[in-house]
């Protein structure tokens, strides 16, 4: 099993552009995730989804958009990337109570 | 709601030194207690995890026990190595929710 990976590793953007960060996981977990991690600030939820066809804000949605097509597959959209959205992202699944977290995506919008 | 509070790093020690990472949470009904690890340039990974009051939990040489009374979960390892120099994350689960809560991370820097 490849567990939970994620594309690009890093990434650049400018203000106003948009993106999309790619997850996707081979273990058929239903519950996937994803949290935007900052200095001092630890975990902080964006958006998650139960299974194919259904998902839900966490705690800071606003600027992302996600999508649920595939057990396999949760891609999260940057609209209109800001500066303020520099950070390191991690999608993760989850199997009964454990999480599996993939390697992360370091962005930076200038 | 659930919250999860750990002590603030950086944790600095030497090689071979005793460690303990507070822990404390508040919860409803009776939650899960994990402690996940971040080595740098990764992801977070499951160390060890304990489901019911007075459960030790042990992975790597860490151990934590669920102490129901003082709502607490606090990670210990007797000797530590340049190699456990990571960010170190309690978490809890509760009851059927979707939504782990995590502690901020406490930063552990072992110099040899």
């Amino acid at each position: 099993n490849a567990g939970v990976t994620q594309t690009p590793k890093f990434q650049v953007l400018k203000t106003g552009q948009s993106m999309t960060l790619q997850c996707a996981q081979d273990m058929n977990h239903e519950y996937m995730s994803w949290y935007r991690q900052d200095p001092g600030m630890g975990l902080r939820l964006i958006h998650y989804s139960v299974g194919a066809g259904i998902t839900d804000q966490g705690e800071v949605p606003n600027g992302y958009n996600v999508s649920r097509s595939t057990t396999e597959d949760f891609p999260l959209r940057l609209l209109s990337a800001a500066p303020s959205q520099t950070s390191v992202y991690f999608c993760a699944s989850r199997r009964g109570n454990e999480q599996f977290f993939g390697p992360g995506t370091r962005l930076t919008v200038l | 709601g659930n919250s999860v509070t750990q002590m603030e790093g950086p944790v600095t020690l030497s090689e071979e030194a005793f460690l303990t990472i507070n822990c404390t949470y508040t919860a409803t009904g009776y939650p899960s207690l994990f402690w996940y690890v971040q080595y740098p340039g990764e992801g977070l990974q499951l160390l060890l995890k304990a489901t019911k009051a007075d459960d030790k939990g042990s992975n790597k040489g860490f151990e934590a026990t669920y102490r129901k009374e003082t709502t607490s979960f606090h990670l210990e390892k007797g000797s530590v190595q340049v190699s456990d120099s990571a960010v170190y994350f309690c978490a809890l689960s509760s009851g059927g929710s979707y939504i782990p809560t995590f502690g901020r991370g406490t930063s552990l820097i072992v110099h040899p």
